[in-house]
């Protein structure tokens, strides 16, 4: 069963536009709500996390927006850039299950110039 | 440059053979974790290891195994392959049990089933 809903599977963005990525997730015993980015032939990097205390993360131009109650939470990429184009993965850890993060399906982002 | 070594990056082997991943945490890292990646299924959670331990399994088949060494380096084995085995399987590390949610992740080790 997938744990960890997320869309849309790809886009197209503009150079200068806004990426947003959502993920909706059913357990409530999750944590701990991190992104994670990928570039071809790469494995998957942290970028930025939030924990469910907290409304909304900045870091430079992601944002990660996080409702508990609607159990969803989002990333928006400001000011797009060519570099941006990447795979984007949410995850969620459950602290209950020895921290193992389980993962989103992925959005395959592409920047145009 | 994660910290995080795997071993073969390219794989491509038969159906029913096996084969042995191999993976090297970051320096000090404890806790080890597999995942696989198929196209249409995203990350997918393997199994975690602590300190030699089995501390967590997902969806991991019967035919495959792992185990972690006193060394802290990780083997994920595969056996009876078959051509939906096909994936890049990714290693990750993390400082301890109670970490932060950071896995470091490998590059991964791209299996082909032929």
């Amino acid at each position: 069963q997938q744990q960890v809903k997320q869309s849309p599977q790809s886009l197209i963005v503009q150079k200068g536009g806004i990426s947003i990525i959502n993920c909706a997730y059913e357990n409530t015993a999750f944590d701990y709500f991190p992104w994670y980015q990928q570039f071809p032939g790469k494995g998957p990097a942290l970028l930025i996390a939030i924990r469910p205390d907290v409304s909304e993360k900045k870091e430079g131009r992601f944002t990660i927006s996080f409702n508990k109650s609607a159990k969803q939470f989002s990333l928006h990429i400001m000011d797009s850039q060519p570099g941006d184009s990447a795979t984007y993965f949410c995850a969620a850890r459950d602290k209950a299950a020895g921290n193992k993060l389980t993962f989103g399906g992925g959005t395959r982002v592409l920047v145009k110039p | 440059d994660s910290g995080v070594t795997q071993t073969p990056k390219h794989l491509i082997t038969a159906t029913g053979q096996r084969v042995t991943l191999r993976c090297s945490p970051r320096s000090g890292d404890l806790s080890v974790y597999w995942y696989q990646q198929s196209l249409d299924q995203g990350l997918q959670f393997l199994i975690h290891y602590y300190n030699g331990e089995e501390r967590a399994k997902g969806n991991i088949l019967e035919r495959f195994s792992a185990q972690q060494f006193p060394d802290l380096h990780s083997e994920l084995n595969l056996s009876s392959l078959e051509l939906g085995d096909s994936a890049l399987y990714f290693c990750a590390s993390s400082v301890a049990r109670g970490n932060t949610g950071e896995l470091f992740f490998g590059e991964g080790s791209r299996l082909t089933v032929l």
